[in-house]
């Protein structure tokens, strides 16, 4: 598996913060993604990150409230703007393994999270 | 219509079942498929892939049928341990994924 890290683990902020959440992952690892997750729902992904290019986003997020870096192949940075309470969640990076063998898939793996709460 | 539809459950099943799940997608031109497993808090985890020819890990059984266009999962012998929730994951040629809402499993003694 691949290994991804991911800080901070959990944060509490005020509302109209930012928080910018880093992600590391292996060498193995081509394609990053940024995903949410509210409690009791499945994922959502945000932005597909890009090294050395604008994210990629997904409809419903966008680059002012979500900016994304990944000025490398192993390191990304995902930054929640000026924060509301809506934006607590868990946020997840993930990345795409290369399987390195014919006839099977490239495996996403995910970062343990990082559980945000704005008051 | 979702993309990647799951029964959300719960399953409640007592330890020693066999239960299965199935999940259907709605884009044909999906290439990979996968199971993940999310415990609660935990991120998900790759369980296995599931591949034309079907996919076998010790209790865990998952199989693909493009015509009808859905994924099942068999757990044989069910433990306490197996309670989670259960991913379903169909990846197009983007390799961009679409994960289902989750299964939920609760194995009781």
């Amino acid at each position: 598996s691949a290994v991804i890290s991911q800080k901070p683990s959990r944060d509490i902020c005020q509302r109209g913060t930012s928080l910018t959440i880093q992600c590391q992952v292996d060498s193995q690892v081509t394609m990053m993604f940024w995903y949410r997750q509210q409690p009791g729902q499945s994922l959502t992904l945000i932005a597909t990150a890009n090294q050395g290019s604008e994210a990629t986003y997904e409809s419903g997020f966008v680059i002012d409230k979500f900016p994304i870096s990944r000025p490398n192949l192993t390191f990304s940075t995902l930054t929640v703007s000026n924060m509301s309470p809506e934006d607590s969640s868990i946020y997840l990076c993930s990345g795409l393994r290369t399987s390195g063998r014919a006839g099977r898939w490239d495996t996403q793996y995910f970062g343990p999270g990082t559980r945000l709460t704005v008051l | 219509r979702k993309e990647v539809e799951q029964d959300p459950g719960p399953f409640n099943v007592p330890e020693g079942a066999t239960v299965a799940f199935n999940c259907t997608y709605s884009n044909s031109a999906s290439q990979s498929f996968f199971w993940y497993r999310q415990d609660c808090r935990k991120e998900p985890k790759l369980l296995m892939s599931v591949y034309s020819s079907g996919n076998e890990d010790g209790r865990f059984t998952a199989q693909l049928n493009r015509a009808s266009q859905y994924i099942s999962l068999l757990i044989r012998d069910s433990k306490l341990s197996d309670s989670a929730t259960y991913l379903c994951v169909a990846s197009g040629g983007s390799y961009i994924p679409t994960f289902g809402r989750g299964t939920s499993l609760i194995v009781h003694p």
